[in-house]
């Protein structure tokens, strides 16, 4: 049990520019949850995935947002088109199905700054 | 809709003294509860939880927390706080968290 990885941990990026981050759960959890945080806030639900499936998505993930986990495994989060406001952590999370509740194991975070 | 609700922003303890951090949470049926703590450049971290069963639950580090559904709480306590508890703490609902509380310990 390695922990969940997100890569990369820090990323810079101009407006207007696309990114991509990476999440690698714990493997054989089979939940895999993303969650933006900014500066004094709590994290916050963006969206979840039940092995391939995209089981919910939150009013914050706007259409420049797309999270994606085709093998239901690792998943990625690209925004398209950054804008200063998305400059946050984004963290992902893990958890089992049918474990101890819904206790999701979070990963580092990948913070990101849009200038 | 569910809602987190950690009123103090900030407290600051003394080394050795006791801690309370309040959450109110709104939700209609029974809830999962979490408390997390969140250090500066680290990941957050499950420190306790509550599903069913003894409302009273202990976590890691001495933290303790006591489920009330009457007052739709969950603190969070410890005893004796020690300099490294110094961290933001949050308390969540299922997918929804508070804004969290820091706190800051000094000798």
């Amino acid at each position: 049990d390695t922990g969940v990885s997100q890569n990369p941990r820090h990323k810079i990026t101009k407006r207007g520019q696309n990114v991509t981050f990476r999440c690698d759960p714990i493997s054989e959890h089979n939940r895999l949850y993303w969650y933006r945080q900014t500066l004094g806030q709590g994290p916050e639900f963006l969206t979840y995935f039940q092995n391939e499936a995209q089981l919910e998505k939150s009013r914050l993930l706007s259409d420049r947002f797309s999270a994606e986990r085709p093998k239901g495994s690792f998943s990625t989060l690209e925004i398209q088109r950054t804008e200063q406001g998305d400059s946050a952590m984004y963290l992902c999370a893990s958890s089992r199905v049918g474990g101890p509740g819904k206790t999701q194991y979070f990963g580092p975070g990948t913070r990101l700054l849009v200038l | 809709a569910q809602s987190v609700t950690q009123p103090d922003i900030h407290i600051t303890v003394s080394e050795g003294a006791s801690l309370e951090l309040r959450c109110n949470y709104s939700y209609g049926a029974t809830p999962y509860l979490f408390w997390y703590v969140q250090s500066p450049g680290q990941g957050l971290q499950l420190l306790l939880k509550y599903f069913s069963g003894d409302t009273l639950v202990q976590g890691i580090k001495g933290f303790e927390a006591e489920f009330k559904r009457s007052q739709s709480s969950f603190n969070l306590r410890k005893p004796s706080v020690h300099w490294s508890d110094a961290a933001e703490y949050f308390c969540a609902v299922d997918l929804v968290f508070g804004k969290g509380t820091r706190l800051s310990v000094i000798a």
